[in-house]
């Protein structure tokens, strides 16, 4: 099965920061790649799909790229309300696997 | 609009069966490409996918979980029904489901059960 991995597991940044995540799957999955945003005591909530496409209602700061096995959302100009934890999660084929997640925090 | 809620037990005992339903709305479960998933997370722990059961009746599951779990769904009720056997406490989580769709995966949530298993 493929496996997802997630760096950096947590981090610390200013407002204003650009921040980026990076998810690497152990096989290519093309563009199946979704990132999620989940606020504490919350339900993830899809910010990502096909590895660039922002989800509607996602404000611009967040973007994502790659393909094949590396990918990475970006945060750029991370805002207060940006304090979550963010997974990647594959969706080309079952199993659907998620990365072990990242943990934002505001310094 | 898609919305969709998790119902079940808050409590089960150690070797119980637990069954979990997932009442959805704004979609029909008919349409090429689209599917519910469950997925669940331990308190302070990473997210675990379960299952997944599409339009067509093909059902997915975990690896590790496999020989325990079933997932059904019933198109006239717009529910699924995910079904976890011999629970044990380390499967206290927060289980969730979301509407799955082949180009964007699982785009809309529930807002999830919290499931614990005690004696």
């Amino acid at each position: 099965d493929v496996q997802m991995t997630q760096s950096p597991s947590s981090l610390s940044a200013s407002v204003g920061d650009t921040v980026t995540i990076t998810c690497r799957a152990s096989q290519a999955i093309s563009k199946y790649l979704a990132w999620f945003q989940q606020k504490p005591g919350k339900v993830p909530t899809l910010l990502i799909y096909a590895a660039s496409t922002l989800q509607l209602g996602v404000p611009s700061r967040f973007s994502g790229s790659g393909s094949g096995t590396d990918f990475t959302l970006t945060i750029s100009s991370l805002q207060p309300e940006d304090v979550a934890t963010y997974y990647c999660q594959k969706y080309n084929s079952a199993p659907l696997t998620f990365g072990g997640g990242t943990k934002i925090e505001i310094k | 609009q898609i919305t969709l809620k998790e119902s079940g037990p808050m409590l089960v005992k150690p070797t119980q069966t637990l069954t979990l339903t997932c009442s959805f709305s704004g979609f029909s479960l008919r349409t090429s490409g689209e599917g519910v998933g469950w997925i669940r997370q331990p308190p302070g722990k990473a997210l675990e996918w379960l299952a997944l059961i599409y339009w067509d009746d093909d059902e997915r599951y975990n690896p590790s979980l496999k020989s325990r779990l079933i997932i059904t769904k019933d198109t006239s009720k717009k529910e699924v029904v995910l079904t976890l056997t011999n629970m044990d406490p380390v499967d206290t989580a927060t289980y969730s489901c979301a509407h799955f769709h082949d180009l964007r995966g699982l785009d809309v949530w529930g807002p999830g059960t919290t499931v614990t298993v005690s004696s």
